[in-house]
């Protein structure tokens, strides 16, 4: 079951702030966070474990709320490389290395 | 030269045809991933493989075969290729050296489409 993300699309001027949300009716072993622009692949942003381990961008940030199985990723002073396609992605306690995605977030950032 | 590398980028084919999407890496991986993205639906996995004797069925394997032929090389198969197929293909890779989590590098995808 694919874990569910919100907003679905979400428009923003330059230096403005978003926060976009991840949540799944599973127990979470982590939460990944990946970005897409348009034509092109995935790539890794944020990786958040189970007992608040993180790995990942300098710019951008992230939590992770265990007892709900809810994460988000805090977008701030967003620029215009900041456009694309935002995915959440899930592993599963007892299924870890199985990640499964989000339907995506779009993001635009316009000057 | 790409870390994950998917041939080719771009296939048209017909209905009822055989089709392999292949993918390589450099990364010394041993795990791998085959997702497909449609619009609106977000990646779902299609097949995935930790090492070469071991092979899983993701959440949408009806229609699907895969072959790991060595630790660097993972092929995915439509034996009988339906318009419904019609889709962007990912090869994925990752290793579980965060925390046994896994992080994955994307290949640059394969657009299949099904006439």
């Amino acid at each position: 079951q694919q874990p569910v993300q919100s907003p679905q699309a979400v428009i923003l001027r330059e230096g403005e702030d978003a926060v976009i949300n991840c949540s799944s009716s599973k127990a979470l072993y982590s939460v990944h966070w990946y970005r897409q622009k348009h034509g092109e692949a995935p790539v890794f942003l944020m990786i958040l474990l189970k007992g608040g381990e993180q790995k990942g961008h300098e710019k951008i940030s992230a939590s992770f709320n265990e007892k709900k199985q809810q994460s988000s990723l805090y977008l701030t002073a967003s620029q215009l490389s900041y456009s694309g396609t935002y995915f959440c992605g899930t592993e599963s306690t007892g299924t870890a290395s199985k990640l499964t995605f989000g339907t995506g977030t779009r993001l635009q950032v316009t000057l | 030269d790409a870390d994950v590398t998917q041939t080719p980028r771009n296939r048209i084919t017909k209905t009822g045809k055989r089709i392999m999407l292949e993918c390589s890496q450099t990364k010394g991986h041993d795990r791998m991933y085959w997702y497909r993205q449609d619009p609106g639906l977000g990646l779902r996995l299609i097949y995935y493989s930790f090492d070469v004797k071991d092979i899983n069925k993701g959440e949408i394997s009806d229609g699907y075969s895969v072959s790991r032929q060595a630790q660097a090389k993972f092929s995915l198969s439509l034996e009988s290729a339906i318009p419904n197929q019609t889709a962007l293909y990912f090869c994925a890779t990752s290793d579980s050296s965060f925390s046994g989590a896994n992080v994955l590098t994307f290949g640059a995808g394969s657009r299949l489409t099904v006439l």
